[in-house]
């Protein structure tokens, strides 16, 4: 398995409160992604990360801003979490765009 | 309209049937992929192809780059690979487009 891991794996946090999730990666890829899964959706893409400092907005990237100040970790931040952003979120490394992508356990969270 | 369709989106199966998922797609691609998603959460990557067919194990996914189609199959199913099946297709230097995902329950 690919050495990808995620911290909080669960969260449970109030509307309004800033929450960062981080992914941490062992594997030397230069590209990492974070992605929100939701009943009814496939996997949507909020940010991605082409190498240290750079990143570039996905699909839903509203309300989310990341960094990447080192190869191995990448920081997705709610500045000020919503009811609508409760979902699933998942780190994904790949060695290039549009390669095989290796998957963190994933992140729970809750906004009440 | 969707640019990675799957069918069917659900699919419940006896224990030893051969199961069939199907991937289309709108866009041109460098190459397909088909990921398992286990009850647990887990997402794991099963394959990528660009042409043909490949195998593992019990599992053989093709793809027809002409008629913008891939399947997945599992021989011999079991209770084990009851999970949500997703397929994602790609072009060369950009983002991977993702299906909604194929939940398959086989009972045993």
């Amino acid at each position: 398995d690919a050495g990808i891991t995620q911290s909080p794996r669960h969260k449970v946090t109030e509307t309004g409160t800033p929450v960062t999730l981080r992914c941490h990666q062992t594997e030397n890829h230069r590209y990492m992604y974070w992605y929100r899964q939701d009943p009814g959706h496939g996997l949507r893409l909020i940010h991605y990360s082409y190498g240290v400092k750079d990143t570039d907005k996905g699909e839903v990237s509203d309300g989310y801003s990341v960094s990447r100040s080192k190869t191995e970790d990448f920081l997705l931040t709610l500045e000020s979490a919503t009811s609508s952003q409760t979902s699933v979120y998942f780190c994904a490394i790949s060695e290039q765009v549009g390669y095989e992508q290796y998957f963190g356990p994933g992140t729970r969270l809750t906004v009440t | 309209k969707n640019e990675v369709e799957q069918s069917p989106q659900n699919l419940t199966a006896q224990e030893g049937e051969f199961i069939t998922i199907n991937c289309s797609y709108s866009v041109g691609i460098s190459a397909l992929h088909w990921l398992q998603q286990h009850p647990g959460g887990g997402i794991v990557s099963l394959f990528m192809l660009s042409s043909g067919k490949k195998k593992h194990g019990r599992l053989i996914a093709t793809i027809n780059i002409q008629e913008k189609h891939s399947s997945l199959h599992i021989t011999a199913s079991h209770p084990r690979d009851s999970a949500v099946y997703i397929c994602a297709v790609g072009e060369s230097n950009y983002q991977l487009i993702w299906g909604a995902g194929t939940k398959l329950i086989i009972k045993p």
